[in-house]
């Protein structure tokens, strides 16, 4: 399953398929990026970052890729599993600054 | 061995009254966050200490005042509640800028 265009709100995906969550970042100047995984009455977790310097950087069963060029950030999950149904969001962020900046998020919902 | 952790987790309260948030965080971070996730789940960053200076300050209303006896602690104090400050407040902490930002289970308000 592939949320297109700018943001989709939700991704219902097969288990055992692989998941695209998209997102547009905004400030051209953003050089940090981060995306974040949210359970149901949990805060926010780290799942994998990467710096401007990259395109496309690996985890466990994660990648993300950045394409500077459309500001363009997404994050691709491999064999979904029931406990990656969560809210998924994007954030970035400018050298020598401590604030991050949040996507809308995206409900990613993973279908039996 | 919790890493950012809140209190209290819910908190059900009047218009007008004054309430405060507590968080702690136990990883050695310098720096630490105040956000605000509303019904839709976008969040916004509010405050930043950095080793209890005060450095990030959004447009907030100045019934909010955030308080860092020291790095580990940064507590939110809300004078006169309005319906408006219903939300999910989460506490964060990183080592400094340009790092991930590590989440608490954040503290559910609601005002009656």
């Amino acid at each position: 399953g592939e949320s297109v265009g700018l943001h989709l709100p939700t991704l219902s995906v097969q288990e055992g398929d692989n998941s695209i969550i998209n997102c547009a970042y905004s400030n051209s100047a953003s050089d940090y990026f981060i995306w974040y995984k949210q359970e149901s009455g949990k805060g926010p977790q780290f799942i994998i970052d990467i710096r401007s310097n990259m395109d496309k950087r690996q985890g466990q069963r994660v990648t993300v890729l950045l394409n500077k060029t459309v500001k363009h950030l997404s994050l691709q999950i491999a064999a979904t599993q029931p406990g990656d149904s969560a809210v998924y969001f994007c954030a970035e962020n400018v050298s020598n600054d401590y604030k991050l900046s949040f996507g809308a998020g995206t409900t990613v919902t993973v279908r039996a | 061995d919790t890493a950012v952790s809140q209190t209290p987790k819910y908190l059900v309260t009047q218009m007008g009254n004054d309430k405060s948030i507590k968080c702690e965080q136990n990883l050695g971070h310098d720096t630490m966050y105040w956000y605000k996730q509303d019904s839709k789940k976008f969040l916004k960053i509010m405050f930043s200490y950095n080793n209890k200076e005060l450095i990030i300050n959004e447009t907030v209303p100045n019934r909010f005042s955030p308080k860092s006896p020291d790095k580990a602690h940064l507590n939110l104090h809300i004078n006169s509640l309005e319906l408006g400050d219903s939300a999910v407040y989460f506490c964060a902490s990183s080592p400094s800028e340009g790092q991930p930002q590590h989440f608490g289970d954040g503290t559910r308000l609601s005002i009656l």
